[in-house]
Formats: C-alpha cells, sequence, structure tokens
C-alpha cells in the first residue's frame, strides 16, 4: 500500500462538461475526505465519508457536486456542468477515525476549466 | 468562528538562521493544532502535532492559549526546509487549514 492514490492528476475540460475524479484511501481507514485547494489557499473541507456514509457536506458543496463511496473503500467525486470556478486543486485525504485525527493526503487532482 | 490564521504568506531566511512560521487560531474550546508540510512535487503531510509535543526535523511548536498561537520554529534553517507549510486546526471531523506560508531558504 503506497497511500492514498487519485486519478487523474490532471484534468482540462471544457466549461458545461461534467468530470469525474475517483480516490483510494489507504486500505484499513475507514473515514475519507474531500478538500478543494485554490491558488494561494490552504485546502477547504468539502465532505467526509465514514465507510460508505457521506456524514457532513460543506455549503462549498453546491448542488452541480456529487461524492459517494458505495462500498466503503474508493470514492468518487463528479461535478455536473463544470464552470471556470470549479478550476482546482481537489485533494482526498482518509483517516483511521476519531481518536487518530491525522490524516494522509493524496497527490491531488488538477482541475482546469476553460 | 473556528479560524487559523497565517499573517506571511512568504518568509525568506538565509541558511543556518533561525525560523519562526506564526500561527493564529480562533477555537472555542480546548484546540488541537498541526502543522501540515508540502514539499516541492510531494504531497501534504502531517509534519507535527502540539499533542504529541515532539520535535521533527527540528522543528519545534508550542501550543500558547494566552495568545491563541501555534508558532513553528526552527534554531537553524536547512536548505532542505523549502517548502509550503499549513497550520491546521482539526474541527469536527475535518481539518481547518491556514492559508498557508512558503518558507524559502536561502543559501
Amino acid at each position: 500500500d503506497t497511500g492514498v492514490s487519485q486519478d487523474p492528476r490532471h484534468k482540462i475540460t471544457k466549461r458545461g462538461q461534467n468530470v469525474t475524479f475517483r480516490c483510494d484511501p489507504i486500505s484499513e481507514h475507514n473515514r475519507l475526505y474531500w478538500y478543494r485547494q485554490t491558488l494561494g489557499q490552504g485546502p477547504e473541507f468539502l465532505t467526509y465519508f465514514q465507510n460508505e456514509a457521506q456524514l457532513e457536506k460543506s455549503r462549498l458543496l453546491s448542488d452541480r457536486f456529487s461524492a459517494e463511496r458505495p462500498k466503503g473503500s474508493f470514492s468518487t467525486l463528479e461535478i455536473q456542468r463544470t464552470e471556470q470556478g470549479d478550476s482546482a486543486m481537489y485533494l482526498c485525504a482518509s483517516s483511521l477515525g476519531v481518536r487518530n485525527r491525522e490524516q494522509f493526503f493524496g497527490p491531488g487532482t488538477r482541475l482546469t476549466v476553460l | 468562528a473556528q479560524r487559523v490564521t497565517q499573517p506571511e504568506k512568504l518568509l525568506s531566511v538565509f541558511k543556518g538562521a533561525p525560523v519562526e512560521l506564526k500561527c493564529n487560531y480562533s477555537y472555542s474550546g480546548s484546540p488541537e493544532l498541526f502543522w501540515y508540510v508540502q514539499y516541492s512535487r510531494q504531497r501534504l503531510q502531517l509534519l507535527l502535532r502540539h499533542i504529541s509535543r515532539e520535535s521533527i526535523k527540528g522543528f519545534t511548536a508550542d501550543l500558547n492559549k494566552g495568545e491563541t498561537s501555534f508558532h513553528l520554529k526552527k534554531p537553524f534553517a536547512q536548505e532542505e526546509d523549502s517548502a509550503m507549510y499549513y497550520c491546521a486546526l482539526p474541527s469536527d471531523d475535518k481539518i481547518i487549514f491556514g492559508k498557508g506560508t512558503r518558507l524559502h531558504i536561502l543559501p
């Protein structure tokens, strides 16, 4: 296990198209998080899962965004009808749970919306 | 509101000089604080957490509840310390990050 992985690493799309990103967490981690990072900012929380249950969504997550973790393992983040403002680095992280708050981050998917 | 403030976007320090990266937080209750680091072309990783009171790569950070600060310090900077540093506040089930400080070590 080499840590959290994300695919693709880069995505360029045209405005209005749909995109989907995948995250594979560290295998024994039951919590999975999505963050977004724009230029000059730190990562901002979007949503998280405990096993397959999505437990919290940020107000940053508009109706065009949807995330799933169907079997409690990998997760997908879909953005529908992309807008130029969606251009950002999308980070995935995983953790063992509440008692150990350290989150392990993936390399990120850089999205550019033209 | 829970918040993390890193006042410096960029900090340039000569090799061998002391380093202090500033972090202030706003949190109701007893906070737990982290410093994350991102080296060039690498992923974000945890550098240290206040609860463990350890020194990692020569860095230390002390939680000062009176000043609501968690500044990161190193007595003698090394070139390999050049990176992006984020102060972070676990809150409920997520982490609130500061905007980050880029540390540039001058030769």
